[in-house]
């Protein structure tokens, strides 16, 4: 079974700090996902890097995928309070099957 | 709207009791898994679907059984619950050959076993 470490399991900043959340692993995937949960829903994807070095950008939010595409790290700059939730990574290996990570729960106080 | 939906969304049982979580799509996916969520653990599969009547375990398939006999609907069984069953639980789907960003989560059932 593949495993995935991530880390810090909570964070509680003031609003407009910048953070970054990360995901570790011994195996390589062929792709890594990140998704926002909110209390009372399912996860939400918020993007999937694939190539080793990638960067992707969404708003405040940067997501980069490891060289060796092992780990992956979340970049939020200026956090606000509306970035507040349960941020999970999620490593596809072989099939279909997505492996996750415990999750890093994020609150950014006003 | 395209969606996953899951009943019950709360559930309440004791031990032994047997108990279906029902699980449907709408976009006519092939793919179908269950996972349960424990807190500092992450999500881990339970079971997953490749298409109808093609069933496979994930990481923690013990104490639960599946069915696929209709594309839209991936039942989740719990044929004698137990405590350690207590959990939430989430069911998704993505189409076969489909992009990695194309899968989607239902609402969750919250499951306590006494």
């Amino acid at each position: 079974t593949q495993l995935l470490e991530q880390s810090p399991q909570f964070l509680s900043i003031q609003e407009g700090e910048n953070l970054t959340v990360y995901c570790n692993s011994s195996s390589v995937f062929s792709s890594l996902q990140w998704y926002r949960q909110e209390p009372g829903e399912g996860p939400v994807l918020l993007v999937t890097v694939v190539t080793g070095g990638e960067v992707k950008k969404l708003k405040r939010l940067t997501f980069q995928f490891g060289d060796a595409r092992k780990d992956s790290s979340l970049h939020i700059t200026a956090a606000q309070p509306g970035d507040t939730g349960l941020y999970l990574c999620a490593g596809r290996g072989s099939a279909r099957q997505l492996t996750f990570g415990s999750g890093t729960q994020l609150t950014v106080l006003p | 709207e395209a969606q996953v939906t899951q009943n019950p969304r709360y559930l309440i049982t004791v031990t032994g009791k047997k108990l279906t979580v029902t699980c449907s799509q709408n976009m006519n996916h092939e793919y179908m898994s269950w996972y349960r969520q424990d807190p500092g653990l992450g999500l881990r599969q339970i079971y997953y679907s490749m298409n109808v009547e093609v069933t496979d375990k994930g990481d923690v398939p013990e104490g639960y059984k599946v069915s696929r006999k209709e594309k839209r609907n991936f039942p989740l069984i719990l044929e004698s619950p137990s405590p350690n069953q207590t959990s939430l639980y989430f069911c998704a789907s993505l189409p076969s050959g489909g992009s990695y960003n194309e899968q989607f989560f239902g609402p969750g059932t919250r499951l306590t076993v006494l």
